[in-house]
Order: structure tokens, then C-alpha cells, then sequence
């Protein structure tokens, strides 16, 4: 399965909205998608698992949604600390991440 | 709290194996699964493979033909070795915890960056 993002870079105000996409070449077994953030130098950090249930601790302003091949993730009001790489990540086998959205906060 | 600790070499000769160990604390290794993935500077993840606290194991196809993992459940403690290096597997290397359940990764060790080079 090709795991494909879009767009490669959002460049966006705090208080915006900001809405990613993942798209996966084949059906997503179950809803086997998760979200990662990853700032620099650091490892990335799960945000949401089962394409749609937000991590422990992970603020309610992010949210996932989607099944079969098409998944969003949405930050309903950015904030300064959201400025990070989101990879999305498939699980069937081989597990395969996108290639990565960099959410830029102006 | 519960944690992840790479550990191993940060430079490897070309040709030869590089190996890395993760040590999990605050839990057992039992009842999850183990991976290791790997990131080259300014690029995205790479998963290379994983490993079931059985010892039960599955690859990623890019290296599967030289790569093993193991577990030690008496350590808590998890394996990777990549023979035959080269410099295209210079990369900072993580290893994570799988949820059996949800297949999610949800604790990572720091990274440990990993060198290729004679």
C-alpha cells in the first residue's frame, strides 16, 4: 500500500483551522490508520489510533476521521506548539507512513 | 513511566552488522509488539520490521534479506541487526511499542543516530 499526504506544507495563523489528508492506494484494513507528530529532534508522538480515537492526553482540538482509503486529520484551532511534521501510518503489512504535511504556524 | 532506551553504536564500518538493543522500563515486553523504524536526515519514516514478545517476527520487504529481531523477555530488552551496512542506512533509528489491539505506536524511544561510514 503507497500511503500518500497532502499537502506537503500548510502554512497557517494561530486560531485556523488546518486539515490534512491521507490517502492510501488500497483499502485500509479495518481502521488500522493512525497520526504521529514529530517536532525537530525529537521522535514522533501518537496522536490518533484507529483512524478516529485521540491518544492519552493528546487536546481535543485534534481530530481524525475517514475509512477505506481516504482519512483527514483536523486541528480545529491551531495553536504555536502544533508547527510539526504529521506523518499518517497504515498498518497492514508492511506498515507504511506517508510522506509527511509540515504544519507551519505564521 | 513507562519508557523506551536505545542503545548500541552510533558509527558502523560499511559491510559490517549494525546492531542495535532497546530497553523497555516500567513494563514488560509481554503482550505488545516491538518495532524498529529508522528516519535518514530531512527524510520521513521507514518501518524495517517487528517482533512479538514470542519472537515471532515481520519485515519490511526493503531489507528483509538482511535483518534479524529478536526478544528477551528476562531483560526486557529487544534487537535489531542489519548486515551488511552501507551508507544508505545512515539514520536515526527508533524503536517504539506496538498495541496489539489497536496496532498503534505508542511509546517511542528517543532515537539513537546511527552513522555508516569507514
Amino acid at each position: 500500500i503507497v500511503v500518500t499526504q497532502s499537502p506537503g506544507t500548510l502554512s497557517l495563523s494561530p486560531g485556523e483551522r488546518a486539515t490534512l489528508s491521507c490517502r492510501a492506494s488500497h483499502s485500509v484494513t479495518g481502521t488500522f490508520l493512525s497520526w504521529y507528530q514529530q517536532k525537530p529532534g525529537q521522535a514522533p508522538r501518537l496522536l490518533i489510533y484507529s483512524a478516529s480515537t485521540r491518544a492519552t492526553g493528546i487536546p481535543d482540538r485534534f481530530s481524525g476521521g475517514g475509512s477505506g482509503t481516504d482519512f483527514t486529520l483536523t486541528i480545529s484551532r491551531l495553536e504555536p506548539e502544533d508547527s510539526a511534521v504529521y506523518y499518517c501510518q497504515h498498518h497492514n503489512n508492511p506498515v507504511t507512513f506517508g510522506g509527511g504535511t509540515k504544519v507551519e504556524i505564521k | 513511566q513507562v519508557q523506551l532506551q536505545e542503545s548500541g553504536p552510533g558509527l558502523v564500518r560499511p559491510s559490517e552488522t549494525l546492531s542495535l538493543t532497546c530497553t523497555f522500563f516500567g513494563g514488560s515486553v509481554s503482550g505488545y509488539y516491538w518495532n524498529w523504524l529508522r528516519q535518514p536526515a530531512g527524510n520521513g519514516l521507514e518501518w524495517i520490521g517487528r517482533v512479538y514478545s514470542s519472537g515471532s517476527t515481520n519485515f519490511n520487504p526493503s531489507v528483509m534479506t538482511r535483518v534479524t529481531m529478536s526478544v528477551d523477555t528476562s531483560k526486557n530488552q529487544f534487537s535489531l541487526k542489519l548486515f551488511s551496512a552501507t551508507a544508505a542506512d545512515t539514520a536515526v533509528y527508533y524503536c517504539a511499542r506496538g498495541d496489539i489491539r489497536t496496532r498503534a505506536f505508542d511509546i517511542w524511544g528517543q532515537g539513537k543516530l546511527v552513522t555508516v561510514s569507514s
